[in-house]
């Protein structure tokens, strides 16, 4: 199994202000994940993170409001830009390799407040 | 991905077997079934699998219906660590799928002692 660790745990922010978060694998990974999480509700896709390529994103999600980098196999960072208050969530790392019989590991989440 | 139904919550004893129904009637032949669960305040965490057969494994078995059009995720002797929300997803075997999962809204388990 992939261990997943993710900085920072949270935050308190501004609005207009941005944050990165960190996603740190302790094993080479084909595919790299970063999801949502808002208050109470279940998680949203936000991109899939593309090593040496620009990052695929879900419907609704854009790379100027959630840019991400993926430099190599074990590392990845998600950009909040611009942040508002709707931005208020948990945003959660996973990797996994390809194919279904590959399960996904989930980093433990950074919390985000945006005031 | 086909689409997953689950009851939005259950409450179970502990020490007792936990039976958490999931229908998925639009499956299709290359769809696989995943559980996973998040415990508050923490990510998810993969529970177990399948395809067609019954499956187990130290977490759980997973039973599938013949039709594959439902599932039921048991946890045998469900402990007080074991309440957390239940995500039962269906995803296509394809590379060109990738490995992403579609959330749905789980079933919030909650063990009672």
């Amino acid at each position: 199994s992939a261990v997943i660790s993710q900085k920072p745990s949270r935050d308190i922010c501004q609005r207009g202000t941005s944050l990165t978060i960190q996603c740190q694998v302790d094993s080479q990974v084909t595919m790299m994940f970063w999801y949502r999480q808002q208050p109470g509700q279940s998680l949203t896709l936000i991109a899939t993170a593309n090593q040496g390529s620009e990052a695929t994103y879900e419907s609704g999600f854009v790379i100027d409001k959630f840019p991400i980098s993926r430099p190599n196999l074990t590392f990845s960072t998600l950009t909040v830009s611009n942040m508002s208050p709707e931005d208020s969530s948990i945003y959660l790392c996973s990797a996994g390799g390809q194919g279904a019989y590959n399960e996904q590991f989930f980093g433990p989440g950074t919390r985000l407040t945006v005031l | 991905d086909a689409k997953t139904t689950q009851p939005p919550s259950m409450d179970c004893a502990e020490g007792r077997a936990a039976n958490l129904p999931c229908n998925h009637s639009t499956i299709s032949g290359n769809e696989y079934v995943y559980w996973y669960r998040q415990i508050h305040s923490q990510g998810p965490q993969y529970i177990i699998h399948g395809l067609k057969n019954n499956e187990t494994n130290e977490m759980a078995s997973l039973i599938i219906t013949e039709d594959r059009k439902s599932s039921t995720l048991i946890l045998p002797h469900a402990t007080l660590r074991d309440t957390a929300v239940y995500y039962c997803i269906v995803r296509v075997a394809l590379p060109a799928a990738g490995n992403k999962l579609t959330f749905g809204g789980g079933t919030r388990v909650l063990v009672k002692p």
